[in-house]
């Protein structure tokens, strides 16, 4: 149990362009979903924080007009990279968390998307 | 902020070897979590600590929640090349505020030499 999907697992796109990556938690009801950007042989950065129905809760530092994150329903959450320029390049993870996924301090994490903006 | 320290940055070792490898931390964390990260793939969670002065073994691994709740450690015996990839520390505040959110140490890469 505690599965999370991401879709798409990489994508290319056009400078300008908008891209939308999908985060399900697929066996398990998520009140919480985190977006974390990595970037290669460092550490994973969170970005924001979202509960379901309510606004999401972004770090100091991250653009909330640029990375556009809507959280629905309980098993879904999604993050959108507005107009990307290629320093947004990146491997972006969600993770869920959720009542009903074992202990509520456990974050089950997506297996990540790979965004490369030309 | 919060910050993590987890050391070492990367090891090689020999098939067969014990690793430990550790996170400290300036201030108090109420729950120690160990990931590990395969290339290209999301961290997978190994073992998660809720106590000061726990100690929780998962097959080859065994983690310990320091008693100062400022640092852990986790040890690999007898390591295989499966366990090759990063292994990521993180720490969280408390699991009902800030909806249990995790402060990620910067990772161990471990290299397992057959």
């Amino acid at each position: 149990g505690a599965v999370v999907s991401q879709h798409p697992s990489w994508v290319i796109c056009k400078s300008g362009t908008s891209v939308k990556i999908e985060c399900r938690s697929l066996d398990f009801q998520a009140t919480t979903m985190f977006w974390y950007r990595q970037f290669p042989k460092q550490s994973l950065m969170l970005m924001a924080t979202s509960n379901e129905g309510s606004k999401a809760t972004y770090e100091q530092g991250v653009e909330k007009d640029k990375f556009l994150i809507n959280h629905a329903s309980l098993t879904l959450s999604t993050l959108t990279v507005t107009s990307a320029h290629p320093e947004d390049s990146s491997f972006y993870i969600c993770s869920a968390r959720g009542s009903e996924a074992g202990p509520p301090r456990e974050q089950f994490f997506g297996p990540g998307t790979r965004l490369t903006v030309l | 902020g919060q910050q993590l320290n987890q050391s070492p940055q990367s090891m090689f070792i020999q098939e067969g070897e014990d690793v430990s490898m550790n996170c400290t931390s300036s201030s108090i964390f109420n729950t120690w979590l160990w990931y590990k990260q395969d290339p290209g793939e999301g961290p997978v969670l190994l073992i998660a600590l809720y106590k000061a002065g726990e100690l929780t073994s998962n097959g080859r691994l065994t983690a310990q929640f320091g008693i100062t709740r400022k640092d852990s450690f986790l040890n690999i015996s007898a390591s295989i090349p499966s366990d090759v990839g990063i292994y990521f520390c993180a720490g969280q505040l408390s699991p009902y505020t800030n909806a249990g959110k995790s402060t990620f140490g910067d990772g161990t890469t471990l290299t397992v030499k057959p």
